[in-house]
């Protein structure tokens, strides 16, 4: 079975500042990683996904992520945050296949002006 | 294009009563999930369809029933609720590439 691990729960950073949030996950096979974020009282909506190729995915807003095998990571970073970053990011781990999602805790980064 | 629709949205229910929570989309993924979300512990997943007729248990099932007689559908029945089931439940569909898209939620309180 696979596990997420999100090792921050919360992060505050300033705006215009740079941030990573980082994920580890767990599976004895390969997997496909996944950033979703969530905004205030809305449903889930994906970020940016790791499926095969280049190990540095990227979202349209400015994110990306690198997929790290031997370390068995999937950090998310920024290199400058706005206020309107301020969310829930929750890293997700499947196998290949279409076996369901299994999300971490998630990490509420709040963007300070 | 709607998307993934639930319904409701806000729901109070006392212990004991029984209730179902909808979920509709109109993008013909045969792939279906229930999650639940409780604050500082992410989304687990209870229930997932892989398409009409077919149903499986996820990580927390208990006290949840659902069924999936049409690709469209996929209500989730809480048979006697108990507030160990106050919570935020998310109803997600995937076209088959783990893409999943979200209803907005049903946030639901068991007093």
């Amino acid at each position: 079975a696979q596990s997420v691990t999100q090792l921050d729960s919360q992060v505050p950073v300033f705006e215009e500042a740079p941030v990573e949030l980082r994920c580890n996950y767990s599976s004895s096979v390969s997997v496909y990683l996944f950033w979703y974020v969530q905004y205030p009282n809305q449903g889930l909506q994906l970020l940016l996904k790791y499926l095969s190729g280049s190990t540095l995915v990227e979202s349209i807003n400015g994110f990306e992520a690198e997929f790290n095998k031997s370390q068995t990571s999937f950090h998310l970073r920024k290199p400058s945050v706005h206020i309107s970053d301020t969310a829930e990011y929750f890293c997700a781990v499947s196998t290949t296949g279409n076996t369901p999602l299994v999300f971490g805790k998630g990490t509420r980064l709040s963007v300070i002006a | 294009n709607a998307g993934v629709t639930q319904t409701p949205k806000f729901r109070i229910l006392k212990i004991g009563q029984s209730m179902t929570l909808q979920c509709t989309q109109d993008m013909n993924h045969n792939y279906m999930y229930w999650y639940r979300q409780d604050p500082g512990m992410g989304l687990k997943l209870i229930y997932y369809s892989v398409g009409a007729g077919i149903t499986d248990k996820g990580e927390v099932p208990n006290g949840y029933n659902v069924s999936r007689s049409t690709t469209e559908d996929f209500p989730l029945r809480l048979e006697l609720a108990a507030p160990s089931q106050t919570s935020v439940y998310f109803c997600a569909s995937n076209p088959g590439a783990n893409v999943l898209t979200f209803g907005a939620g049903s946030r639901l309180t068991v007093l």
